[in-house]
């Protein structure tokens, strides 16, 4: 079955601006989670979205939020870019539970300027 | 507070040679989960292994083994025979939250593997 998408792949914005980034989950998994991923803090757990709720949050700013569809579809929004934002942001789909493993998507490399 | 340590930032090898990677944790919970991820250059995770607390028998894999010692806190996996397309940064990852509680993945810093033809 298809795995984990994300769109899209790359972005480049300028500083102040907001970015939309979106993941589709392998059929059948209700959970998404959102990393970020840069060479200095390594990958950092953002949010996790399950049946359209955040269930689960890491220490981002406001700034950082995201929501999920009915389909577990997956959107992450981040508001007045800063320099710091640039990363390869993550999306993982699983079925739901704490034991469950993660499958990753592509990532979307994000450049602010 | 939970945290994964990988203490080898990068490793070279050269092929054929076995290799391993430590992975040592922190937990207060008595029910958790380790997982090992293989990121290649093109920069997807792939998942290789899932290790619940309850269950410390070791595993093999073909040329992967994993290595869980709840006495050292510590989830190694080792690379027997290592080949070029072995060459990744590799993560290893704790999960705390029950099944009703959600998905909190820490990762640890990752170790990144050469492995020279």
């Amino acid at each position: 079955k298809a795995g984990v998408t994300q769109t899209p792949r790359y972005l480049i914005k300028t500083r102040g601006q907001q970015v939309t980034l979106s993941c589709s989950p392998i059929s059948g998994h209700r959970s998404v989670s959102w990393y970020q991923q840069t060479p200095g803090q390594g990958l950092q757990f953002l949010f996790e979205y399950f049946s359209e709720t955040q269930r689960n949050k890491g220490n981002f700013p406001g700034r950082f939020s995201g929501r999920q569809f009915s389909n577990s579809r997956s959107e992450m929004n981040v508001s007045t870019l800063e320099l710091g934002d640039s990363a390869l942001y993550l999306c993982a789909s699983s079925f739901g539970g704490g034991s469950n493993e993660q499958y990753f998507g592509p990532g979307t490399r994000l450049t602010v300027t | 507070a939970q945290k994964v340590t990988q203490a080898q930032t990068e490793i070279s090898v050269v092929e054929k040679e076995d290799v391993t990677l430590d992975c040592v944790y922190e937990t207060r919970d008595t029910t958790y989960y380790l997982f090992w991820y293989k990121q290649p250059p093109s920069g997807e995770l792939v998942f290789l292994i899932r290790r619940n607390s309850f269950d410390e028998q070791n595993e093999i894999s073909g040329r992967y083994s994993w290595n869980f010692q709840k006495s050292t806190s510590s989830f190694n996996f080792t690379i027997t025979a290592s080949q070029v397309v072995d060459s990744a940064v590799y993560f290893c990852a704790l999960s705390e939250a029950g099944d009703n509680y959600g998905q909190n993945f820490v990762f640890g810093p990752g170790t990144r593997l050469s492995v020279l033809p």
